[in-house]
C-alpha cells in the first residue's frame, strides 16, 4: 500500500533555532514530492516540489532535499520564525493512473520566543 | 482574485440531516477535488472533477455525493450525515489536467455532526 510517514509528530523549538522534519514514502511509481506548509485553520499551500531527477529545493529559509533510492525526504528550515508554527504536509504523486496524491499526516512545529 | 472559497465555515448538523457544501475558485482551473482531513491522518480525496460536468470518486467517496455544474463551482453533499462524517473538508483545485499538480486550497469548512 502506498504510503507517506512523517517524523517527529510534533515539534517545539526555539525561535531562531533550525529544525528538520522527516518524510518516508513507500509510494511507487514515483511522480513527485510536495512539502505543504498548513495554518492553524487554513488549507495547506505549497512550498517546494522535486521531481524524481531532483535532490534539493529551496524556497527563502525552507531547504527540501530528496533521495528517490531511499525514498527519503527533508525539509530543513533555517532561523526560525514564530510565523513558521505550523503544519507541515508531505506529499507524494503516484505517476500513472491519474497522478494520485498520497498524504502524510503532518508535523505540527511550534516555535517559541 | 480571491483564490479558492468555501462556504460555509463551520456547520452543526444532527445525525440524518443533508446539507451541501460549496467552494468557488476564480483561477479558470480544470481540476477541483474534496478532501476531508481527520486527526492523525493525512487528507483524503473524496471526490474530484476534471471539467465542467464531469466527476470521480476519490479515496474515500461513501456518503458523499458531487456535481460540477460551472467550471469555477464544485459541490459536495451530504444526503445523510453521520457522527463519522465530522471533519474538517478542504476543496483544491488545479490548472494543469494531472491531479500531480499543485494543488490550491480553501480555507476549509468544520462539519461537526452530533
Amino acid at each position: 500500500k502506498n504510503q507517506v510517514e512523517q517524523s517527529p509528530q510534533s515539534l517545539i523549538i526555539l525561535e531562531g533555532k533550525n529544525c528538520t522534519l522527516q518524510c518516508n514514502y513507500t509510494v511507487s511509481p514515483f511522480s513527485n514530492l510536495r512539502w505543504y506548509k498548513q495554518d492553524t485553520g487554513r488549507g495547506p499551500v505549497s512550498l517546494t516540489i522535486m521531481t524524481f531527477s531532483e535532490n534539493t529545493k529551496s524556497n527563502g529559509r525552507y531547504t527540501a532535499t530528496l533521495d528517490a533510492d531511499t525514498k527519503q525526504s527533508s525539509l530543513h528550515i533555517t532561523a526560525s520564525q514564530l510565523s513558521d508554527s505550523a503544519s507541515y504536509i508531505c506529499v507524494v504523486s503516484e505517476r500513472g493512473g491519474g497522478n494520485k496524491l498520497v498524504f502524510g499526516a503532518g508535523t505540527i512545529l511550534r516555535v517559541k520566543s | 482574485n480571491a483564490g479558492v472559497t468555501q462556504t460555509p465555515k463551520f456547520r452543526v448538523l444532527k445525525t440524518g440531516q443533508s446539507m451541501t457544501l460549496l467552494c468557488a475558485q476564480d483561477m479558470n482551473h480544470e481540476y477541483m477535488y474534496w478532501y476531508r482531513q481527520d486527526p492523525g491522518m493525512g487528507l483524503r480525496l473524496i471526490h474530484y472533477s476534471v471539467g465542467e460536468g464531469t466527476t470521480a470518486k476519490g479515496e474515500v467517496p461513501d456518503g458523499y455525493n458531487v456535481s460540477r455544474l460551472k467550471k469555477q463551482n464544485f459541490l459536495l453533499g451530504l444526503e445523510s450525515a453521520a457522527p463519522s462524517q465530522t471533519s474538517v473538508y478542504f476543496c483544491a483545485s488545479s490548472y494543469v489536467g494531472r491531479m500531480a499538480d499543485t494543488q490550491y486550497f480553501g480555507p476549509g469548512t468544520r462539519l461537526t455532526v452530533l
